[in-house]
């Protein structure tokens, strides 16, 4: 069945870097746009970031441009989420998902909470 | 960026009977293509969310009839016809049609009374 996993999470101090990763698995993954959506603690769902199914295209929320970097390696079926430069409103559990759009269906991780403090 | 407006914020509703959820968006979610990228999402506590209906109205596999999407340009509703214990937790809109950014609803808790 399909299924992703997201690892990476974790504490970190403001401006420090961090990287999650999303494993998939039952599904073609090199077909599918990939999603990072966010949920802070007790609040709604903020997109993060897209990118394209060959990894060409980026795009990101303004609240994070600049300083979260999406990626992907379709030979390992894994997409990335590079953190940096880390604030205190980062704090969230980071969902990966597969295309939002999709007819098909659409695809969530369990999530990874990443916490940002000092 | 399109704002989307959910109401209400909280819904408290009897086992057994109908529940509907408003969505607005400040731009009409018609797209260049013909299509309206409209999507729901249902979050139970501590699980992700998991998408109900795409593209106003349609459903996704194994989702139960008794959930059913309507509306058109900016206005867009989700209906239960009876609503089950299974069907607490938090409801969102989404779009994806003038994107980036993607943007939800800010939630509509639902709470069997």
């Amino acid at each position: 069945q399909v299924q992703l996993v997201e690892s990476g999470g974790g504490v970190v101090q403001p401006g420090r870097s961090l990287r999650l990763s999303c494993v998939a698995s039952g599904f073609n993954f090199s077909n599918y746009a990939m999603h990072w959506v966010r949920q802070a603690p007790g609040k709604g769902l903020e997109w993060v970031a897209v990118i394209s199914y060959d990894g060409n295209k980026k795009y990101f929320a303004d609240s994070v441009k600049g300083r979260l970097i999406i990626s992907r390696d379709n030979s390992k079926n894994t997409l990335y989420l590079q953190m940096n430069s880390l604030r205190t409103e980062d704090t969230a559990v980071y969902y990966c998902a597969s295309a939002l759009l999709a007819v098909a269906g659409t695809y969530w991780g369990q999530g990874t909470l990443v916490t940002v403090s000092s | 960026d399109v704002v989307m407006t959910q109401s209400p914020f909280s819904l408290p509703v009897t086992l057994g009977q109908p529940a509907s959820i408003s969505c607005r968006s400040g731009q009409n979610l018609v797209h260049s293509d013909g299509n309206t990228y409209l999507n729901w999402f249902h979050q139970r506590p501590g699980q992700s969310p998991r998408r109900l209906i795409y593209k106003v109205s349609n459903r996704d596999s194994g989702v139960p009839d008794r959930f059913s999407g309507s509306g058109s340009g900016t206005e867009f509703t989700l209906k239960i016809s009876r609503v089950e214990a299974e069907d607490a937790g938090t409801y969102y809109c989404m779009q994806g049609t003038h994107w980036p950014p993607y943007t939800f609803g800010q939630g509509t808790k639902l709470e069997i009374k």
